[in-house]
């Protein structure tokens, strides 16, 4: 069974970059069946699609993010990141890693979350 | 404001059935088949209930279905239990550049 979790730091200061891995276990990232997805969820709001990454590199991004989003993807790590520059406190989230099916878009595999607060 | 539109809050009792409706356009619920839907318990992550519109993943009961006429896209909740009390968010593929679209959540109370 194919497991997900969400490391990086806590808490960012404003105007910085926040940065966050997500490691894959019980599976390969490099599946050809999945894209490797972030979501968000500030708090007491709904969630947001930040974007998604094949393990190729070939990326999607959220428009109203991609001025300040980068996705990568380390295969030999079973690892995707996010990062995700210029953070104000409206980034203050709890950010999921998630696995989205390449053929529809459906996300059947979550990560538990990890908190990001924006705050100097 | 979000993508697509669900009820705020929703209720039944025990043994009873709810439905929650989530509306969009035909630029995505109303255009594909790429409907899903998430149930997410306080302090957890979201859960994937119903995919392609109505496709039910292992394990889920089969007492979530899913459904869509038109526009709007239906998850429907039947012999209600205590432990279906929960937000539940639909999303949608759309063919504006965003991709891929959530509802607002809708919150279910069981009575």
């Amino acid at each position: 069974q194919v497991h997900l979790q969400e490391s990086g730091p806590g808490l960012v200061k404003p105007s910085e970059t926040l940065s966050l891995t997500c490691t894959v276990s019980g599976g390969s990232v490099s599946s050809g069946s999945y894209y490797w997805s972030w979501i968000r969820q500030p708090p007491g709001k709904g969630l947001e699609w930040i974007g998604y990454i094949f393990y190729s590199g070939s990326t999607t991004y959220n428009p109203s993010l991609k001025s300040r989003v980068t996705m990568s993807v380390d295969t030999s790590k079973d690892q995707f990141s996010l990062r995700l520059s210029s953070v104000t406190a409206a980034d203050t989230a709890v950010y999921y890693c998630v696995r989205k099916n390449y053929y529809s878009y459906y996300m059947d595999v979550w990560g538990k979350g990890t908190t990001v607060t924006v705050s100097s | 404001q979000s993508a697509l539109t669900q009820p705020a809050s929703v209720s039944g009792s025990p043994g009873q059935s709810i439905t929650i409706s989530c509306t969009g356009t035909s630029s995505d619920v109303g255009g594909y088949n790429y409907v899903s839907w998430y149930q997410q318990h306080p302090g957890k992550a979201p859960k994937l209930m119903i995919y392609d519109v109505s496709g039910r993943p292992s394990g889920i009961s089969n007492r979530f279905s899913g459904s869509k006429s038109g526009n709007t896209a239906s998850l429907t909740i039947s012999g209600l239990q205590a432990e279906d009390e929960a937000d539940y968010y639909c999303s949608s593929y759309t063919s504006t550049s965003t991709h891929v679209v959530f509802g607002g959540g809708t919150k279910l109370t069981v009575l």
